[in-house]
């Protein structure tokens, strides 16, 4: 079974700064999927950024963008120009690529909340 | 607007009181489950399903129950809720099955059971 470890439960920016959030996962598979999940204070997941791991480069989402280590199995976030609305609790997720019956779930991480510092 | 929603987004009840909690999508997606999320331990499968008809259990099925008569809709329901299932509870649809699509999440529901 996958798993999906996110080792921080908080961590904390200043406004304009960078900041990586990290994220480890273990699975057998080699074609899967990666995703970054955003829940601020009104709960709602909003997906910020998806990796495909059949992917080289990493993908890239205004000031989001992702480090990619396949061989690590590390999946880690960066929040570039960080901003006061980016305060939220951040989910990694894995998905299978075969994604039918079991294997269409998401599996998330513990989640790890980020404050931001004005 | 393409949306899935739940209802209730607050509930209180007691132990033992039968009670469902909605979710419908507007999309024409095949695919709808449930998640329950508890501090320190993330978002849990609960039920799926595939199709109408289609539906199978996830990795936390106890004490739950679902149906998939119509595409649109994907009621949980909880028959003799208990404490522990307090939780906040969250339906996501999607297209298909598969590889490039996404999976778009309810507004989630907060459930308290004392």
């Amino acid at each position: 079974a996958q798993t999906v470890t996110q080792s921080q439960p908080e961590m904390s920016v200043q406004e304009a700064e960078t900041v990586t959030l990290s994220c480890t996962y273990d699975t057998s598979e080699s074609d899967y999927y990666l995703f970054w999940y955003k829940q601020p204070p009104s709960r709602q997941m909003i997906l910020v950024i998806r990796q495909e791991a059949y992917k080289q480069q990493n993908a890239t989402e205004n000031r989001f963008s992702v480090n990619f280590q396949k061989a690590a199995k590390s999946f880690s976030l960066k929040i570039s120009d960080s901003q006061l609305g980016d305060a939220a609790m951040y989910f990694c997720a894995y998905r299978s690529a075969r994604s039918y019956g079991a294997n269409s779930k998401l599996t998330f991480g513990k989640g790890i909340t980020l404050s931001v510092r004005p | 607007e393409a949306q899935v929603t739940q209802n209730p987004r607050y509930l209180i009840t007691v132990t033992g009181k039968k009670l469902t909690v909605t979710c419908s999508q507007n999309m024409n997606h095949e695919y709808m489950s449930w998640y329950r999320q508890d501090p320190g331990l993330g978002l849990r499968q609960i039920y799926y399903s595939m199709n109408v008809e289609v539906t199978d259990k996830g990795d936390v099925p106890e004490g739950y129950k679902v149906s998939r008569k119509e595409k649109r809709n994907f009621p949980l329901i909880l028959e003799s809720p208990s404490p522990n299932q307090t939780s906040l509870y969250f339906c996501a649809s999607s297209l298909r099955t598969g590889s490039s699509y996404e999976q778009y999440f309810g507004p989630g529901t907060r459930l308290t059971v004392t």
